[in-house]
């Protein structure tokens, strides 16, 4: 247990549903970010929020939309998505960024699929 | 634009090896550099985060070193045990493209060890 839960561990959704992923971390951090992990490639960063302010939106389309109420939850919102975003989706955060405090902590994920 | 390799993609040893998995990386100007473990269709743990002005950490079998300069890191594993068969993904932070204070984590493809009984 890495003190990052995300949940639901799995979803299942219609490419015209909307659904939420949530991710709350216990360890005080200030930094969350999402990420996305298809089969054969690298992590990609997606959205990182810092004392809930986002800093980084790595060009993901707008059919994810994230949301940080607080330093402890971070929510992605999903709505039409594509086959293709099929994925494992991914929540880390950590105490700071750049160089000191910035060990990141993830969650086990959630493992979704779009039909 | 930061790209991070992993080399070799999978390995494969018996128990009891030791054993050097590889990273490189291609702009020497990073904050740190972290080595996660993940199992199949899970998170990622974290293993050692090494400070750029750091060479070395150790933490019980696993010792990792960085060599900033020319980009490379290694993760040497001690008399494997089954136990720690996954996936191992090496990261490196940095700016980022856009600078300022948007740093970011760039991650390998990952290796993917098996240690056989």
């Amino acid at each position: 247990e890495t003190g990052v839960t995300q949940t639901p561990r799995h979803l299942v959704m219609g490419m015209t549903n909307k659904k939420s992923l949530k991710c709350e971390q216990h360890l005080g951090h200030n930094a969350m970010y999402w990420y996305k992990q298809s089969a054969k490639k690298p992590l990609e960063l997606m959205f990182v929020y810092n004392f809930k302010e986002q800093t980084e939106n790595n060009s993901v389309p707008s059919r994810f939309s994230p949301e940080c109420p607080n330093s402890s939850h971070l929510f992605l919102h999903l709505h039409t998505l594509q086959p293709e975003d099929s994925a494992l989706y991914l929540c880390a955060s950590s105490q700071g960024t750049g160089g000191l405090n910035t060990e990141a902590f993830f969650g086990q994920g959630t493992r979704l699929t779009v039909v | 634009k930061q790209e991070v390799t992993q080399i070799p993609a999978a390995l494969s040893v018996p128990e009891g090896e030791n054993l050097v998995l590889n990273c490189s990386f291609t702009d020497s100007a990073i904050y740190n550099l972290q080595w996660f473990r993940q199992d199949p269709g899970k998170g990622l743990t974290s293993l050692l985060l090494i400070q750029s002005s750091q060479r070395e950490q150790t933490s019980g079998r696993l010792n990792a070193s960085l060599d900033k300069s020319s980009g490379r890191s290694t993760l040497y594993i001690a008399a494997s045990q089954p136990g720690d068969s996954a996936t191992y993904l090496c990261a490196v932070e940095d700016r980022g493209n856009s600078g300022g204070s948007n740093y970011k984590l760039t991650f390998g493809k990952g290796t993917l060890l098996t240690v056989n009984p």
